[in-house]
């Protein structure tokens, strides 16, 4: 079945502590994304990756890092947390051939609490 | 960059009724521009898209326009159905391997 997992979908933390949001597809896409969203401010796009060890920023990067060592595999690392990083995060991947315009897939969200 | 705004923030409606949803965008240069489906709880997912080399497009009940001079967009949902109560978000892009702006979105009800 083709989908895009995140692991944890729930986590409280306390500020400070380094925690990492795993995202993985399994349908060989290479555009993926993470995005935050908060009451009122829609959906805001953090990184995006292109393809295997490119990465970019998006519109709200700070706080966050990625990597994308694997194609498959595309972590939300969050070095020093803090509640102002309490949202709601979707990572989600599209076909290769034609980047985000094709049909982007997300995952189930994971919701992050810091204390 | 691009900035996307979206109106109304929320949207009530009978069933059966139209709703519509309108999208601005600010870069002249975007020719792609999705539209997604939240239902509570759930994920977003894609329910019509338009590419900029068209005006309208359409599946069953729902339809999209694009007009590039104003740059605006919008969202049709015709004979609205309970089942259509969702967030609704428009989004905008430039480059399709780059960033994908979206809108504030809309929260829908529609009523029995």
């Amino acid at each position: 079945e083709a989908q895009v997992t995140q692991n944890p979908r729930y986590l409280i933390t306390v500020t400070g502590k380094k925690l990492t949001v795993t995202c993985s597809q399994n349908m060989n896409h290479e555009y993926m994304s993470w995005y935050r969203q908060d009451p009122g401010l829609g959906l805001r796009q953090i990184y995006y990756s292109m393809n295997v060890e490119v990465t970019d920023k998006g519109d709200v990067p700070e706080g966050y890092k990625v990597s994308r060592k694997e194609k498959r595999n595309f972590p939300l690392i969050l070095e020093s947390p803090s509640p102002n990083q309490t949202s709601l995060y979707f990572c989600a991947s599209s076909s290769g051939t034609s980047g985000v315009t094709d049909t982007q897939y997300f995952g189930p969200g994971t919701r992050l609490t810091v204390l | 960059g691009e900035n996307v705004e979206q109106h109304p923030s929320t949207l009530s409606v009978q069933e059966g009724d139209s709703a519509v949803i309108k999208c601005t965008y600010s870069d002249s240069a975007s020719n792609y521009f999705p539209w997604y489906k939240q239902e509570l709880g759930k994920r977003p997912q894609l329910i019509i898209d338009i590419r900029s080399n068209v005006g309208e497009k359409k599946d069953q009940r729902i339809a999209v326009t694009l007009n590039k001079t104003a740059k605006h967009f919008s969202l049709h949902i015709t004979e609205t159905q309970p089942e259509d109560s969702a967030v609704y978000f428009c989004a905008a892009i430039q480059d399709s391997w780059g960033k994908l702006q979206f809108g504030a979105g809309t929260q829908v009800v529609v009523t029995p």
